[in-house]
Order: C-alpha cells, then sequence, then structure tokens
C-alpha cells in the first residue's frame, strides 16, 4: 500500500472488554511504533518493534497492554480489560528501519470506552 | 514539568498572516528537532526537521532553534486556510533511543 493503514478506524467498547487493533506498516519498513494520543495531551509513545522484536517497550502503560509484530509486517496492539482511561487515539507509525530515519503516520484509531 | 512544552491554543489568524508556533524544552540532550503537522482525522505528517541552532527554511516554512535558551520555532509566512491543523514539536534524545518525544500541539485556525 501507499502508506501506513490502521483498522479499525473507530473502536467502541464497554469497559473490561478486551480490544486489538491493528497497523499494516508502510512495505519495506522494519521500524514499527504505537503512540497513543488523548484529548489535549501530545502524542505518548507505547512501544517499537525492529523487525519482530521490541527493544523498547517502556511506554506500555500496564500489563493490561501487549503488543505483538509478525513477519516483520502486521503489528496488533492489545488491550485487555479495558478501561474508561483507555480511550484515545492510537496511532501507529513505520520507518525504514533507522531510529533517526523519518516516521510516516497512518490516521488511527479512536478507541472508546463506555 | 514536561520536557516539551508547547501552549496547545487555538491560535486565530487571518490569511496572510505570519504565524508563529513555539516550543520550550528542557533536556539538553535533545540535538534534533522536528515539526509535524497532523490534520482533524489524521496521522501526523512530518513538515521539517533541523541539526542546529539557527534558521531553515523551506518555502513558505522556516524553523529556528535557539538551544541557548531552549527554544524551538516555526514561522508560516503567507498563512492559508489549508495552513489549519494542529502542530507538534517533536525532540528525539540523541544517543539513547531516539524515540521522540513530543508537545502537546498547537491548533492553527486560518480564516478567510
Amino acid at each position: 500500500g501507499a502508506g501506513v493503514s490502521q483498522s479499525p478506524s473507530n473502536k467502541v467498547t464497554e469497559k473490561g472488554k478486551d480490544v486489538e487493533l491493528r497497523c499494516d506498516p508502510i512495505s519495506g519498513h522494519t521500524a514499527l511504533y504505537w503512540y497513543r494520543q488523548s484529548l489535549g495531551q501530545g502524542l505518548e509513545f507505547l512501544i517499537y518493534f525492529q523487525g519482530n522484536s521490541a527493544p523498547d517497550k517502556s511506554g506500555l502503560p500496564s500489563d493490561r497492554f501487549s503488543a505483538e509484530r509478525t513477519g516483520g509486517s502486521v503489528s496488533t496492539l492489545t488491550i485487555q480489560r479495558t478501561q474508561q482511561e483507555d480511550s484515545a487515539v492510537y496511532l501507529c507509525a513505520s520507518s525504514l528501519g533507522s531510529l533517526t530515519d523519518t516516521q510516516y503516520f497512518g490516521p488511527g484509531t479512536r478507541l472508546t470506552v463506555l | 514539568q514536561k520536557e516539551v512544552e508547547q501552549d496547545p491554543g487555538p491560535l486565530s489568524v487571518p490569511e496572510g498572516a505570519i504565524v508563529s508556533l513555539n516550543c520550550t524544552y528542557s533536556n539538553s540532550a535533545f540535538q534534533y528537532f522536528m515539526w509535524y503537522r497532523q490534520y482533524s482525522r489524521k496521522g501526523p505528517e512530518l513538515l521539517m526537521y533541523t541539526y542546529s541552532s539557527g534558521n531553515k527554511e523551506d518555502g513558505r516554512f522556516t524553523a529556528q532553534v535557539d538551544k541557548s535558551s531552549k527554544y524551538i520555532s516555526l514561522f508560516i509566512r503567507d498563512s492559508q486556510p489549508s495552513d489549519s491543523a494542529t502542530y507538534l514539536c517533536a525532540m528525539p534524545q540523541a544517543g539513547g533511543s531516539y524515540i521522540p518525544t513530543f508537545g502537546r500541539g498547537t491548533s492553527l485556525i486560518v480564516h478567510p
């Protein structure tokens, strides 16, 4: 594809349910990042993948959050037992590989936890 | 105190105005500075980056860095309604993980 794609674009769930968010990076990009953007807040880093490994997962806010990447491509961010404070836009970005390479962002998944 | 501070605005200007967007930072390890533009319901896109102090110009956009004051600016000349967006500054920490630290973003509205 031409850019980073994310699905679903919107997700409404009930408190306590699990959700999975998907990211398809630009073909050939080995680095993949997940961020969270809450209302009035900047982008908050969650986790970084290089290939299928996650050298930096320091931003995951709790053990309810996990992510994986398979085949060096698609990544899934899973939030278990969702809470209302998890409501935010979850953004995925990919880059060629070096940490200094330009990150290209997807449109995000807007998660609302009722 | 957050490492990167940015006034969220909104900043409302008439078409054709010169816009000044600013960020301050506290971590002197930041050596590389970026500006992203984010339209509503879209992901951020890199607008400009600069490594050093001084000015960098790209069309109607000028990025300015003052490391002594830990202050960066983005100027937009001859602003257009299509410039209406949120502008985020970002700074990766050199020598560390290089994961960018983002400001909250400033919402800019350019009205015709």
